[in-house]
């Protein structure tokens, strides 16, 4: 089956405008997690959807969303950029259909560019 | 402050030889996973340990959750080429599975030359 996919794979944006970055997990699966990865602070989470509710939050600021439509698909927006939002943003769907720790699946990830 | 150190952060090594891995906190973790990323991908599950004590193996690797389950370690046998990746370890801190309680380290570097 396809995994997890993101759109774009690249992008580049100025300081203060804002991003959209879209993420089509694994067919069934109904978890999705974002984390943004840097090579200073490396792979940090941001949230995570179940069902289409925001189900955990990470230490980020509030300029960064995101939302979980009813097919799962989902959505992160960062809005007014800064030179350090620049980072490979990372999805990973998983079924979460029991307690504990499950497999997460990620996707190739989306590489974030701020000038 | 990070919860997860991860040591070496890079390590070169030549096809044959052996390497560990570590992943030490001084936080209790319900659970522990190490992942493998390669350059331009997500990272990929290698395994989940859950008991203090475990060690599981897949074919040359080896991993070890600490008995107090704060650390955990990963050997590599006759490390090949195609083993070359970051190693990424993360561990859960609370129980029910949220994600948002899973703590990435900052990952080893792993080069294994020809």
């Amino acid at each position: 089956k396809a995994g997890v996919t993101q759109t774009p794979r690249y992008l580049i944006k100025t300081r203060g405008q804002q991003v959209t970055l879209s993420c089509s997990p694994i067919s069934g699966h109904r978890s999705v997690s974002w984390y943004q990865q840097t090579p200073g602070q490396g792979l940090q989470f941001l949230f995570e959807y179940f069902s289409e509710t925001q189900r955990n939050k990470g230490n980020f600021p509030g300029r960064f969303s995101g939302r979980q439509f009813s097919n799962s698909r989902s959505e992160m927006n960062v809005s007014t950029l800064e030179l350090g939002d620049s980072a490979l943003y990372l999805c990973a769907s998983s079924l979460r259909g029991s307690g504990g720790i499950g497999e997460q699946f990620f996707g190739p990830g989306t590489r974030l560019t701020v000038l | 402050t990070q919860l997860l150190e991860q040591s070496p952060q890079f390590l070169s090594i030549q096809e044959g030889e052996n390497l560990t891995v570590y992943c030490n906190s001084s936080s209790v973790f319900s659970s522990l996973q190490w992942y493998r990323q390669e350059p331009g991908e997500g990272p990929v599950l290698l395994v989940t340990v859950v008991t203090g004590g475990e060690v599981k193996k897949l074919k040359r690797l080896t991993f070890q959750f600490g008995d107090a389950r704060k650390d955990s370690s990963l050997h590599i046998t006759a490390a090949q080429t195609g083993d070359t990746g970051l190693y990424l370890c993360a561990g859960a801190l609370g129980y029910g599975g949220s994600q948002g309680n899973l703590i990435f380290g900052k990952g080893t570097k792993l080069s294994v030359k020809p």
